[in-house]
């Protein structure tokens, strides 16, 4: 059974630039959960996706948009990256929205 | 408004030493509740999680907690700590709003297990 994965797993973005992460679900698993970690701090939910529709999201602002395909992966899009959008990038899947969430090893992004 | 609190940052303990990491939540609706662990620049490791029921849950590699209602607790326990166990670690919650899941995560604490 394949985990979750991520790529790329590092990646540098000036300001102004457009980001994709992707995110490859568990087998069996339906539903995705983005989460970004700065530095230090605790991962911040960004939004859930089940079944190919948003299903709950964090306080960011619609710059951070996503999708999920038929096949359940995912991919989380920036527009207008900013400096503090440096961080950690989760991915999490899981086989229901309230079930145990298996995390990706990350995403690390860096803006300069 | 909901939030986690990690009354501690870092928490060094000498090897084969009871470790309690706190972790207080608030919350005007009933939540579920997860502690999870993050190793260096991995992601983050279910330990276990509260839905209901007993309010001692048992989780992976020796660590327990135990629900608090009244004190809006979920402090995570182990009666002897390994130097395996350092890692950066995390308490949740999840609740439900209009028909979608919202995930509200701790600042982390950071065990530190020493010789």
């Amino acid at each position: 059974e394949t985990g979750v994965t991520q790529s790329p797993t590092h990646l540098i973005k000036t300001r102004g630039q457009q980001v994709t992460l992707r995110c490859s679900s568990q087998s069996g698993h339906n539903t995705v959960s983005w989460y970004q970690q700065a530095l230090g701090q605790g991962p911040q939910f960004i939004f859930q996706y089940y079944r190919e529709e948003e299903n709950g999201r964090g306080n960011f602002p619609p710059r951070f948009s996503g999708l999920q395909f038929p096949n359940y992966s995912s991919e989380l899009n920036v527009n207008a990256l900013e400096l503090d959008d440096s961080a950690l990038y989760l991915c999490a899947s899981s086989s229901q929205p309230q079930e145990t969430q298996y995390f990706g090893p990350g995403t690390r992004l860096l803006v300069l | 408004a909901q939030s986690v609190t990690q009354l501690d940052s870092q928490v060094p303990v000498f090897e084969e030493a009871p470790v309690e990491l706190r972790c207080n939540y608030s919350s005007s609706v009933s939540v579920y509740l997860f502690w999870y662990v993050q190793y260096p620049n991995q992601g983050l490791q279910l330990l276990l999680k509260y839905l209901s029921g007993s309010t001692l849950v048992k989780g992976i590699n020796g660590f327990e907690a135990e629900f608090n209602k009244s004190q809006t607790s979920f402090h995570l326990r182990k009666p002897s700590v390994h130097i395996s166990d350092t890692a950066e670690y995390f308490c949740a919650v999840s609740r439900i709003t209009s028909g979608t899941y919202k995930y509200i995560f701790g600042t982390g604490t950071r065990l530190k297990v020493l010789a």
